[in-house]
């Protein structure tokens, strides 16, 4: 079983819409918990943190449940740039290494 | 220079040949990490440097070895490249052990086995 597990999409959806990706992981010693943003052929971007308390960003919204170890990101009133692979991440170990899922690709149409 | 900045951006090796790749460290981080990311894949943990030593691994062969320099820029080699080994290679470095902080990956280097 991978440690941090998503749905690799795509999800093909239409402006404006709101989509949900959804993210497991299995080390309950995970300390911190990202979502980043991966554009095609292009390194992974922080899109934001993961609190247990959820964070907004505009229209970004990310949430953990440590209990059921779930992470989420919600995009509401999706734009044609937000077309990309989203990434869920976990940060454990004593030296905090990145653990990454696959990846859930996003796909925006007119 | 704020970034991570990493060369060479793409490269094509032989099967059987040695690599090097080079990362820049932000200003200011003492640590620097790197991933390989596998088409379709995301990024998988190689190994990380605090101060020029070396304090955590992933599953990678002993052909994978790094180092850390002084100024806190960082190599990676690889020896004996495989075909497998054909991939983006991403370094990443933060300013140490902060547990809420995301850490900023250079562009990476693309690098091709044949």
């Amino acid at each position: 079983r991978k440690e941090v597990e998503q749905d690799p999409g795509p999800f093909n959806v239409p402006e404006g819409a709101t989509v949900a990706f959804n993210c497991t992981y299995s080390n309950s010693a995970s300390q911190s918990f990202f979502w980043y943003r991966q554009d095609c052929r292009k390194e992974p971007k922080l899109l934001m943190s993961v609190y247990s308390s959820g964070n907004e960003d505009g229209r970004f919204t990310a949430q953990l449940n440590r209990a059921s170890q779930y992470i989420s990101l919600l995009i509401r009133d999706s734009k044609l740039s937000d077309s990309a692979t989203y990434l869920c991440v976990a940060k454990a170990g004593g030296y905090n290494k990145l653990i990454f899922g696959a990846g859930t690709r996003l796909a925006v149409h007119p | 220079e704020t970034g991570v900045t990493q060369s060479p951006t793409h490269l094509i090796k032989t099967r059987g040949q040695q690599v090097t790749l080079r990362c820049s460290s932000q200003s200011g981080h003492n640590t620097v990490s790197w991933y390989q990311q596998a088409l379709g894949q995301g990024p998988q943990f190689i190994f990380q440097y605090y101060r020029e030593e070396e304090n955590g691994r992933g599953n990678f062969p002993p052909r994978f070895s790094g180092l850390q320099f002084p100024n806190y820029s960082s190599e990676l080699n690889v020896n004996a490249l495989e075909l497998d080994d054909s991939a983006l290679y991403l370094c990443a470095s933060n300013p140490g052990s902060i547990n809420n902080y995301g850490y900023t990956f250079g562009s990476g280097t693309r690098l091709t086995v044949v």
